[in-house]
């Protein structure tokens, strides 16, 4: 059975760091996988999807990598700000086209 | 506007009280699913379809209840509900089937936030 696991749980930095957010799963026999934000008590964004064909995404500040055959992906955000802090999930879409999420990573960037 | 749409937003019910967790979508998605949120617990899937009359457990099934008579809809039934399924409860869809179906990414609704006194 598919396990997608989050490192770390909680991160802190400071305003303007770069930071790298962790995926793993177990299986790599998916379609994709796409990583969503969350704030508090609302529902989950999309923000990037990644392929399984494909090493990385891209879309403003946030960059996305997948290796697939390691069942690994990170989130890199850069150049942090207050209005990134929320919680990141990261999902993969297996072989029978059902998603299955990690518990997410929470994310707090100080000002 | 492509969206998924979940109601109420807000629900207070008594034990025992059935109800009804309405959830439609307007992007002729044919996979819909069930989440509950719970503090420390993550995301886990209670059921989910992959088109109508076709549905399947997820994680955490038990005391609910789902249908999938028509594509748009699919509504979460809590027929004797209980304090422990207080919960953040989440709707989603996404295309399912062959092709570029497989990378359809996955949709959210806003939420429902249930409390079973």
């Amino acid at each position: 059975k598919q396990e997608v696991t989050q490192i770390p749980a909680a991160l802190s930095v400071p305003e303007g760091e770069n930071l790298v957010l962790n995926c793993s799963f177990t299986d790599s026999a998916i379609y994709n996988l796409q990583w969503f934000r969350q704030d508090p008590g609302k529902g989950l964004t999309s923000l990037l999807l990644i392929q399984s064909s494909q090493r990385e995404q891209t879309s403003g500040r946030l960059n996305a990598s997948l290796d697939k055959s390691s069942g690994r992906s990170t989130l890199y955000i850069a150049a942090s700000q207050p209005g990134d802090s929320a919680t990141y999930l990261c999902a993969v879409r297996d072989y029978g086209q059902n998603f299955v999420f990690g518990p997410g990573t929470r994310l707090s960037v100080l000002p | 506007e492509a969206q998924v749409t979940q109601n109420p937003r807000y629900l207070i019910t008594v034990t025992g009280k059935k109800l009804t967790v309405t959830c439609s979508q307007n992007m002729n998605h044919e996979y819909m699913s069930w989440y509950r949120q719970d503090p420390g617990l993550g995301l886990r899937q209670i059921y989910y379809s992959m088109n109508v009359e076709v549905t399947d457990k997820g994680d955490v099934p038990e005391g609910y209840k789902v249908s999938r008579k028509e594509k748009r809809n699919f509504p979460l039934i809590l027929e004797s509900p209980s304090p422990n399924q207080t919960s953040l409860y989440f709707c989603a869809s996404s295309l399912w089937g062959t092709g570029s179906s497989y990378n359809s990414p996955l949709h959210f609704g806003n939420g429902t936030r249930l409390t079973v006194t």
